[in-house]
């Protein structure tokens, strides 16, 4: 059964960094690609990017609303996918999903962790 | 910047039948776009129902069917059972510098 465990969001002061992380079981974590989606409370959900495979030199694409701001990474000893957000925004408070293609374009998803950017 | 656009809402009476459709600000949407929909309750996080326009997952139920339909890709539910309602989202790729775009979501109501 494929998991994804999304951990480390909280409260962050505007200005601020955090990194949140995604552990992965239940396939084989190095072949897959790996994007980020966000939701705002009480808002829909917004791709943030991806992160490619090392045979695909660990390629990122970003969406612009987080460009130079957000870095994706990934360490495949540990089948985990971080999410590193600096200068963060009040406007990037929101639930953060990892997810990950299959047959379709994203099929596994995580629960989710809250990032609260508030002072 | 792309903008991909749905109904924001919707209702259906039980039993009854009803189209979602998504556009794209980039043109009429063509099975090259690769339409997927989720459906997602409140609390929960996002379950795919339909990927590459009309095919299901095999937790998809037969009521729900994926098409492309003027321009637009399409989500129908016939037989609408009350567990249905849920907000629902289509995901376009578009390919270039932003490939993945959501749809703002429709909010299914079954009244």
């Amino acid at each position: 059964e494929v998991q994804l465990v999304e951990s480390g969001g909280g409260l962050v002061q505007p200005g601020g960094s955090l990194q949140i992380s995604c552990t992965a079981s239940g396939f084989t974590f190095k072949e897959s690609a790996m994007h980020w989606v966000r939701q705002a409370p009480g808002r829909g959900l917004e791709w943030l990017g991806r992160i490619r495979t090392r045979p695909n030199d660990y390629a990122t694409t970003y969406a612009a609303s987080v460009k130079g701001r957000f870095t994706f990474s990934r360490d495949d000893s540990k089948n985990t996918v971080y999410l590193q957000m600096n200068s963060l925004r009040i406007e990037d408070t929101a639930v953060y999903y990892c997810t990950r293609p299959g047959i379709g374009d994203l099929d596994d998803w995580g629960q989710g962790t809250l990032v609260t950017v508030s002072s | 910047q792309t903008v991909v656009t749905q109904e924001p809402s919707l209702t259906v009476s039980p039993g009854g039948t009803v189209t979602l459709t998504c556009a794209s600000s980039a043109g009429a949407v063509t099975s090259g776009f690769s339409p997927n929909w989720f459906q997602q309750k409140p609390g929960q996080p996002p379950r795919p129902l339909i990927h590459s326009t009309t095919n299901k997952y095999s937790w998809t139920p037969a009521r729900f069917s994926g098409s492309l339909l003027g321009g637009k890709a399409a989500l129908t539910l016939s037989h609408v059972q009350p567990e249905d309602e849920a907000e629902y989202y289509c995901l376009l790729y578009h390919g270039g510098a932003q490939p993945w775009v959501f749809g703002g979501g429709t909010k299914l109501t079954v009244l």
